[in-house]
């Protein structure tokens, strides 16, 4: 089955502070596809990021980095000295090539609702 | 266009109506996906469209749920017989053939259908 666990519901830091979202997936497929979205209050889906299972590279863009680790089957995100405007929902998924008929359906987790304090 | 377009973007109706839902996805997008978003859940897919291809309806929760897809652009998602529980934000999106060839699906900002 596909599935993926964010198992931090809300959490809240105050600015400038580091923090990491955690996202752990399970699949049986080898060739898949991990993403963040992000969700501000204002309800649209961001896209932020895709990585494809060859690729255990790290990334980082700006003040967010991406952590994956297949061993652990986790796709943690963080973000760096955090602001006020990184407050939202944060959505990682998942997308198996070979899941059933709903090839490149994403497969969400329920979201981790970040909040940023000044 | 140049984003994936919904409307309307709210819509209270009273249960036991019928609602439309309207995606106009992004010009040249060959996939279009519909997700359901209900009060502090994650995103559930309901139905899947890729270009000329039967679509996948195995996440609709009922029969009263249907979708279609109009020369490979427009969808249009209706739920009959609205009950409560159908109250959440409708979240349609599109992409290039497959997600992961694409690199993503462009979401549009939802409808929020109430239930009263």
């Amino acid at each position: 089955a596909q599935k993926v666990t964010q198992a931090q519901t809300e959490i809240s830091v105050v600015e400038k502070e580091d923090v990491t979202l955690d996202c752990v997936y399970e699949t049986r497929d080898t060739t898949y596809y991990l993403f963040w979205y992000k969700q501000p209050p204002s309800g649209e889906l961001v896209f932020l990021i895709r990585r494809n299972s060859f690729d255990e590279q790290n990334e980082i863009s700006g003040r967010y980095s991406w952590n994956f680790q297949k061993s652990t089957s986790s796709f943690n995100f963080t973000i760096t000295a955090s602001q006020v405007v990184d407050s939202a929902v944060y959505f990682c998924a998942l997308s198996a090539m070979n899941y059933g008929g709903s090839q490149g359906n994403l497969i969400f987790g329920k979201g981790t609702k970040l909040s940023v304090k000044p | 266009g140049a984003g994936v377009s919904q409307s309307p973007s709210n819509k209270v109706t009273e249960k036991g109506k019928d609602v439309e839902l309207r995606c106009d996805p992004i010009s040249g997008h060959t996939a279009l996906y519909w997700y359901r978003q209900s009060l502090g859940q994650g995103l559930e897919f309901l139905i899947y469209f890729q270009g000329n291809s039967a679509p996948d309806k195995s996440g609709l929760p009922s029969d009263r749920f249907s979708a279609e897809r109009t020369g490979g652009s427009v969808s249009t998602l209706t739920i009959q017989r609205t009950q409560q529980e159908d109250s959440a934000v409708y979240l349609c999106a599109s992409s290039l053939a497959r997600t992961g060839q694409s690199g993503g699906y462009t979401f549009g900002s939802g409808t929020r259908l109430t239930v009263v």
